[in-house]
């Protein structure tokens, strides 16, 4: 089956600054990757997606990018927010009917 | 809320009895899942169903069991729960527009503690 790596397991940035997490996956016909947004005592929300047809898609502070000959995608937040403070996971999916999650990094954003 | 709802919110239970989880969609979506969330192991796929009386093991499968007798239903049953069940269970639903656009939506979760 897949296999999600994510990194780091934590992070901590400054208010303002940026923030980037990591993921590699090892099924070459793994092709959607969602990342999820997940507070404390919340369910896991969907905050931006990316399919294997496109590099890079960006939703106003958050872009997601993607390299499918290395296998892995990265989430960049710019100028952070203390609002941003969450624990975040990436997935990969193939046929849109598995997904399989990475262990997830938990930001916080320092004031 | 992506109309989905899990019970109950949380329970407490004894080691050995069975336990039923259910999770209910008011969408008409076809595929839907249970997850358990465990610090340092993020979401491990249960059971997933592809339709009615149609579901398949995922990565943990193993002392669960699943049913989906109706599309809007999907129920999770630990058979005779041990404390390695304890977890945070979340159910979810994926939108299936033949490929072109999957997105998962998650419930609420269930915070089972087996003692």
């Amino acid at each position: 089956g897949e296999n999600v790596e994510q990194h780091p397991s934590t992070l901590s940035v400054q208010e303002g600054d940026s923030a980037v997490i990591k993921c590699t996956y090892s099924d070459s016909a793994s092709n959607y990757f969602p990342w999820y947004k997940q507070e404390l005592g919340k369910r896991p929300q969907l905050i931006i997606d990316i399919r294997s047809n496109v590099g890079e898609k960006k939703d106003q502070r958050i872009a997601v990018t993607l390299n499918k000959t290395a296998k892995h995608f990265s989430l960049h937040i710019t100028e952070t927010q203390p609002e941003d403070s969450a624990v975040y996971f990436c997935a990969a999916s193939k046929h849109g009917n598995q997904f399989y999650f990475g262990t997830g990094t938990s930001l916080t954003v320092i004031p | 809320d992506a109309g989905i709802t899990q019970s109950p919110r949380h329970k407490v239970t004894e080691t050995g009895t069975p336990v039923t989880l259910r999770c209910h969609q008011t969408e008409n979506h076809r595929y839907m899942y249970w997850y358990r969330q465990d610090p340092g192991h993020g979401l491990r796929l249960i059971h997933y169903s592809y339709g009615v009386k149609d579901t398949d093991k995922g990565e943990v499968s193993d002392g669960y069991s699943v049913s989906r007798s109706k599309t809007e239903d999907f129920l999770l049953t630990l058979e005779s729960a041990t404390s390695s069940q304890t977890s945070v269970y979340f159910c979810a639903i994926s939108e299936d527009r033949q490929g072109v656009d999957e997105k998962l939506f998650f419930g609420s979760g269930t915070q089972l503690s087996v003692l």
